[in-house]
């Protein structure tokens, strides 16, 4: 079963525009990362946040958790038509002695020009 | 290339063969995982390897599926009398990692097996 669930499942917008993604997860976690997905590629990491951190910036990108909440939201700020893609949340969970990845569905972001 | 490198891209069997995947995973990366990926999904977590040693697997693995990685170094995944069911993206990835709290996986471009 899956840890995350994010949200929108889809997101529309214009370049410029800010793109807000949330994730939702069940359990106590060690860290929560963010990744990006282009149609039938691979992941690439984003960015990671640790539980006992509330915010960290990357470029265009911020990451918040709540961990009293169970959640985390991925902010673009000044989205490029390049930023097309699916994203996924995915978090390690307490306690994992090895470190594998539990992911979300995704929330696919389609950027127009 | 410093990748993840997976092959093949594609692959397209019919229903009841065997197929193989390959994973050559960062040199220096001594963990793999292997995920499977579905339509619309995210990935989901199949198998773990310690350099050569399998430490986890998902209950997701049934009795057809078997992975090995000899030496710690590239790994293979295998799926015996393949299944409809079995079609997805099969991903691999690598990381180097001793603390929990290490950066992320570096995955490969994947392995898309369609069953017909």
């Amino acid at each position: 079963s899956q840890q995350g669930e994010e949200d929108p499942q889809a997101l529309s917008i214009q370049e410029g525009e800010n793109a807000t993604m949330n994730c939702s997860y069940k359990t106590s976690i060690n860290n929560l990362q963010w990744y990006r997905q282009n149609s039938g590629r691979g992941l690439v990491h984003l960015i990671l946040i640790r539980s006992n951190e509330r915010e960290k910036h990357s470029g265009r990108l911020r990451v918040t958790l709540d961990t009293s909440k169970k959640s985390s939201s991925l902010l673009i700020t000044a989205s490029r038509a390049a930023d097309t893609a699916s994203y996924f949340c995915a978090t390690v969970l307490m306690n994992s002695g090895y470190s594998t990845l539990t992911f979300g569905k995704g929330t696919m972001l389609l950027v127009s020009p | 290339d410093t990748g993840v490198s997976q092959d093949p891209r594609h692959k397209i069997t019919k229903r009841g063969q065997n197929v193989t995947f390959r994973c050559d995973p960062i040199s220096e990366h001594n963990r793999l995982y292997w995920y499977r990926q579905t339509l619309g999904q995210g990935p989901e977590f199949l198998t773990y390897f310690q350099n050569e040693a399998q430490l986890e697997k998902s209950r997701l693995l049934s009795d057809r599926f078997s992975a090995e990685r000899p030496k710690g170094s590239f790994s293979t995944l295998e799926i015996q009398r393949t299944e409809q069911g079995d079609s997805a993206m099969y991903l691999c990835a690598s990381s180097l990692g001793t603390s929990i709290s290490l950066g992320g996986y570096t995955f490969g471009s994947g392995t898309r097996l369609t069953v017909v």
